[in-house]
């Protein structure tokens, strides 16, 4: 079965700082990648995915990420942050075959501070 | 914008009542996950659907949860009877799977936080 692994558990960036947050899978077959993000109190909200195609994908707000295939990576970054980004992200995986529920991680509490 | 819908927003409740949530699907869409979040074991999935029919519910507790879509716009989680251990935040995600791959990804509704006394 397929697993993903947040390393970062929780961040204190200040503002303007760049950020990446780290996730990894473990899946030998073909994966959709996904980030989502929680802010305080609401439900997920999509920030970004990567089915095929271009590795490195450009989601709302400003984050990217970029799949490496060979690391089992697909890392979550952002140039420069701001307060309002405070929130936890989530990294999570489909494969293609099997069940299509989204595996996730544990996640990545991101403090900003102004 | 299309939204999932998931009612009530909140649950305060005494153990061993029964708690049902509710889910309205994005129009349109196939698939229907139900998933629980808590602060020790993250966000779970405890059932689908695809095309109202149930393909996994292995993330269930058999004994006293069970999920059904009684039409193809709502979905339901029930627990009975409820234990504080269920306290946690239950989303509903909706989305549309196709034959071939799963290249479009879900939708989240608010949730509904309940909390079992």
């Amino acid at each position: 079965a397929q697993s993903v692994s947040q390393h970062n558990h929780h961040v204190i960036l200040s503002e303007a700082a760049s950020l990446e947050l780290g996730c990894n899978y473990s899946y030998g077959g073909t994966v959709n990648l996904f980030w989502y993000v929680q802010y305080p109190g609401q439900h997920l909200q999509l920030l970004l995915k990567y089915f095929s195609g271009d590795p490195l994908v450009k989601g709302i707000k400003g984050f990217e990420a970029e799949f490496i295939k060979s690391k089992f990576s697909f890392n979550l970054r952002k140039p420069s942050v701001q307060w309002s980004d405070t929130a936890e992200y989530f990294c999570a995986v489909t494969v293609e075959t099997g069940r299509r529920a989204l595996t996730f991680g544990s996640g990545t509490r991101l403090q900003v501070q102004p | 914008d299309a939204r999932v819908t998931q009612t009530p927003r909140h649950k305060v409740t005494e153990m061993g009542q029964e708690v049902t949530m509710r889910c309205q699907p994005i129009l349109g869409h196939n698939t229907v996950f139900w998933y629980r979040q808590t602060m020790m074991q993250g966000l779970e999935l405890l059932a689908y659907f695809r095309n109202r029919a149930p393909l996994d519910d292995s993330g269930m507790p058999k004994d006293r949860f069970s999920a059904e879509m009684p039409d193809a716009t709502l979905a339901t989680l029930k627990i009975q009877p409820s234990e504080p251990r269920d306290s946690a935040v239950y989303f509903c995600a909706s989305g549309l799977v196709l034959e071939r791959n799963s290249n479009q990804p879900q939708h989240f509704g608010d949730g509904t936080r309940l909390s079992i006394l």
